[in-house]
């Protein structure tokens, strides 16, 4: 079963605009983490943020979590049409406390930049 | 560094026949987790594997099996295969806990 809901569901936008993707989760989580995949393809990890942390930066990404809400949000900025591809947020759930990898993943948000 | 890689990339099979899948994780990971990813779909957790052993395992039927050797690499095993287990195969490798995971590039597995 799918843990987190992206939203939107697709996502058009000029190159240079900012693409903005959301996700909810259902449970308590140790953390949440940000993945892109191409074409179908292996997914690439982009951002890991943990549940004590509010704001996250890397490189031209930045991703907020609200564990109040149960959700997140991933802000690319200056985007390229390289961003083209489908983007997932994943949720490492607490089991007994401990964490041991096992990712739960929304449906994704397909994002299409226009060069 | 070599990262994580999987073999073989495509695969058709027919209903009821078996299938095995293979990953070698990226070095220095001694986690295996394995994924189905349906189209349009996100991926869903199989199973993990940790010192040879299955750690953790999702909501998915004892048709589907595995294995990690003493290399960390690993192998998933499907029986009995169904129309509705076509979809992309996905292997994820990392460390202990795992908290941070690197995947492959994928199985995309057909069954006819």
């Amino acid at each position: 079963s799918q843990q987190g809901e992206e939203d939107p569901q697709a996502l058009s936008i000029q190159e240079g605009e900012n693409a903005t993707m959301n996700c909810s989760y259902k449970t308590s989580i140790n953390n949440l983490q940000w993945y892109r995949q191409n074409s179908g393809r292996g997914l690439v990890h982009l951002i890991l943020i943990r549940s004590n942390e509010r704001e996250k930066h890397s490189g031209r990404l930045r991703v907020t979590l609200d564990t109040s809400k149960k959700s997140s949000s991933l802000l690319i900025t200056a985007s390229r049409a390289a961003d083209t591809a489908s983007y997932f947020c994943a949720t490492d759930a607490r089991a007994g406390g401990t964490s041991y990898g096992k990712l739960t993943f929304g449906q994704g948000t397909i994002l299409t930049v226009h060069p | 560094d070599a990262g994580v890689t999987q073999s073989p990339t495509h695969l058709i099979k027919t209903r009821g026949q078996q299938v095995t899948l293979r990953c070698s994780p990226k070095s220095g990971h001694d986690t295996v987790s394995w994924y189905q990813q349906a189209l349009g779909q996100g991926p869903q957790f199989i199973f993990q594997y940790y010192e040879e052993e299955e750690r953790q395992r999702g909501n998915f039927p004892d048709r589907f099996s595995g294995h990690q050797f003493p290399n960390y690499s690993s192998e998933l095993n499907v029986n009995a295969l169904l129309l509705g287990d076509s979809a992309l195969y996905l292997c994820a490798s990392g460390q202990g806990s795992g908290e941070t995971q690197y995947f492959g590039p994928g199985t995309r597995l057909l069954v006819l």
